[in-house]
């Protein structure tokens, strides 16, 4: 099991570009997360899915745009990237049972310049 | 919406001693969850607690759940330079769907041979 993957590990985007995250799981989890993670701070919670088909607002939301075609796969898009948005990117899932520990991917270090 | 607060920011222990980090809530939480993120990684689940005054043990690690659900701790005996990193306590959101936690900002900790 691979877990939850991440795809690009590292990116450097110009203000105004677009990239998609791909986020992939195989542990057939039912929810799906994306966080940004500032230097210093938290994790902030931005889109997630509660199923295929299916995505909600996070904390901080604006921005960016999720897909959930596939239970195993959750994008995070950003269509005018932004100098604010430089952050670290993490993807999670988790299941729909008692024990909801989130499992996390390696994260993508997005950079816009 | 809930919010947790983790104290301190910081914290700088010498080997071998032993320290506490703390999560405060100004409302009842229906559970804690601890992740701990090493240095440029990613963050990873310790340990889930649900009852009220529950206690739970991880080798050095002591978990505790506030007799009121509305504080939890970390206690680390005998830090050594493996506990290095960024601890966060998160709470699971009641009345949102799909098992969404909100995460406190995290202990960072710095351990000093």
């Amino acid at each position: 099991n691979a877990g939850v993957t991440q795809t690009p590990k590292f990116r450097v985007l110009k203000t105004g570009q677009s990239m998609t995250l791909l986020c992939a799981q195989d542990m057939n989890h039912e929810y799906m997360y994306w966080y940004r993670q500032d230097p210093g701070m938290g994790l902030r919670l931005i889109h997630y899915s509660v199923g295929e088909g299916t995505t909600a607002k996070g904390e901080v939301p604006d921005g960016y745009n999720v897909s959930r075609l596939k239970k195993q796969n959750f994008l995070l898009g950003l269509e005018s990237a932004a100098p604010s948005q430089t952050s670290v990117y993490f993807c999670a899932s988790t299941g729909t049972g008692r024990n909801y520990e989130q499992y996390f991917g390696p994260g993508t270090r997005l950079t816009v310049t | 919406g809930q919010q947790v607060m983790q104290i301190p920011q910081y914290q700088h222990v010498q080997e071998g001693e032993d320290f506490t980090t703390y999560c405060n809530s100004s409302t009842t939480l229906s559970n804690i969850q601890w992740y701990k993120q090493r240095p440029g990684g990613h963050p990873v689940f310790l340990i889930q607690l649900v009852k009220s005054g529950e206690v739970k043990k991880q080798k050095r690690l002591t978990f505790q759940f506030g007799e009121a659900k509305k504080n939890s701790s970390l206690h680390i005996t005998a830090t050594q330079t493996t506990d290095v990193g960024t601890y966060f306590c998160a709470s699971k959101d009641v009345k949102a769907a799909g098992n969404k936690l909100t995460f406190g900002g995290g202990t960072r900790v710095l351990v000093k041979p």
